[in-house]
């Protein structure tokens, strides 16, 4: 079965710091996507790669950075957070582009 | 403006009866797939739909797609308490990328 797992799982962070999640697959997907869920919002794509060392920007990409330094590793940075961050955050792989994507339990980031 | 969005927001059956939520999409599409995400989790994948199927079939869950007016439809049947959950539909219509609608929330109540 796929495998996608997250870290941290839960983060409080202070406004204008850096924080850094992690996600990891080992389904052998070439793609990787982040996304934020916010009520009302449903999962909006912020990042995502298709290829190690190549990331692409999504919908909401402004205030993130993305790192996919491997196949099976994809970071999504938070270079300065801030209050309109607080949410919750999912990494998913899929094989190709519009296949099935596998998500991870997600990393509730609260930023005070 | 949604590309992907579900209908109803929310609704609620009893345990044993059927349920559906619709879907409808402002693009052309390759596929359509459903998710669930129950609380706490991560969505997980029901259903995956092509353009040129009109419908399709996973142990209770049936799919329907029509193109040409750019809706879908899933629906439970025999619901239980464990398909409490928000149900979304998302579309492939933006090349290397799913599109997710905001989601039906569906209450099961024993």
């Amino acid at each position: 079965e796929a495998a996608v797992t997250q870290s941290p799982r839960s983060k409080v962070a202070v406004t204008g710091g850096k924080v850094t999640l992690s996600c990891h697959q080992t389904n052998n997907h070439d793609y990787m996507y982040w996304y934020r869920q916010d009520t009302g919002h449903g999962l909006r794509l912020i990042h995502y790669s298709y290829v190690a060392d190549s990331t692409e920007k999504g919908d909401i990409p402004d205030g993130y950075k993305a790192s996919r330094p491997s196949q099976e590793n994809f970071s999504l940075i938070l270079e300065l957070a801030s209050l309109s961050q607080t949410a919750v955050y999912f990494c998913a792989s899929s094989r190709t582009g519009g296949d099935t994507q596998y998500f991870g339990p997600g990393t509730r980031l609260l930023v005070l | 403006s949604q590309l992907a969005e579900e209908n109803p927001w929310a609704l609620s059956v009893h345990e044993g009866e059927s349920v559906t939520v619709n879907c409808s999409y402002k693009t052309s599409i390759t596929a359509l797939q459903w998710y669930r995400q129950k609380s706490g989790e991560g969505p997980a994948q029901l259903i995956l739909i092509r353009s040129n199927e009109r419908e399709k079939r996973n142990g209770r869950l049936r799919a329907t797609l029509d193109t040409s007016s750019q809706s879908s439809s899933l629906s439970i049947t025999a619901t239980r308490c464990e398909d409490t959950a928000v149900y979304f539909c998302a579309t492939d219509s933006a090349g290397n990328k799913l599109t997710f609608g905001i989601g039906t929330r569906v209450l099961v109540r024993p």
